[in-house]
């Protein structure tokens, strides 16, 4: 089974500039998590998103940040404009198989993306 | 919303000692409760989890233990190998809309000296 895919890997843009990163989830997941990992700081969840729609966006700064998940399986987060604060590791999750054998809870998390705003 | 605190930050031990790192939470709403590590410069992996009707997990060298009433949650390692090291998250989450949102502790750095 293919893991959780995101692109790119690693981007570096100047202040002031847009960005969108790209998850893929595990296959039949319904639920897609974004995360927001600063260097030795825990994962901050952005935003989860249930099929196409938003369970949780509390902590998606909304003037800079959008992210959606059109056909309920791909996702896009996008930042514009970028700060020097948004210098972090983005990360993606899936969540809640459609097959009874795996836990419903257990998440799946992506390589991530290593975002750095000179 | 749900808070989570983590301690300790950073924990040192010797090759085959044990490690606890514990964690609390806020939100009496919140019912599951996993644990990740996340080796330097790779993605955070789910490593034991327990749900509120359980006061305790055992997996191997690894051990959970929950008390509701206080709030707290405690990861447990025994025998600890230099292949523990990395950092550990703990997380509290409450379901809604068919799926868990968690809120995650800061992360305990776990050394294991040879």
């Amino acid at each position: 089974e293919a893991g959780v895919a995101q692109s790119p890997r690693y981007k570096i843009i100047e202040k002031r500039q847009s960005v969108a990163f790209w998850c893929n989830p595990i296959s039949g997941h319904a639920t897609l998590y974004w995360y927001q990992q600063i260097l030795g700081q825990g994962p901050k969840l952005l935003i989860q998103f249930q099929n196409n729609g938003v369970v949780d966006d509390s902590q998606l700064p909304k003037d800079r940040f959008s992210a959606e998940r059109l056909k309920g399986v791909d996702s896009t987060l996008k930042i514009q404009p970028a700060k020097l604060e948004d210098s972090a590791v983005y990360l993606c999750a899936s969540s809640n198989p459609e097959r009874p054998t795996q836990l419903q809870e257990t998440q799946y998390f992506g390589p991530g993306t290593r975002l750095l705003v000179l | 919303g749900e808070n989570v605190e983590q301690h300790p930050s950073t924990l040192s031990v010797q090759e085959g000692d044990s490690a606890v790192i514990k964690c609390t939470y806020s939100d009496s709403a919140s019912n599951y409760f996993p644990w990740y590590k996340q080796e330097l410069g790779k993605r955070p992996q789910l490593i034991i989890d327990i749900r509120s009707n359980v006061g305790e997990k055992k997996d191997q060298r690894i051990a959970v233990t929950l008390n509701k009433t206080a709030k707290h949650f405690s990861l447990h390692i025994t025998e600890t190998q230099p292949e523990d090291s990395a950092v550990y998250f703990c997380a509290a989450s409450y379901s809604s809309g068919g799926s868990y949102i968690p809120t995650f502790g800061r992360g305990t750095s776990l050394i294991v000296h040879p």
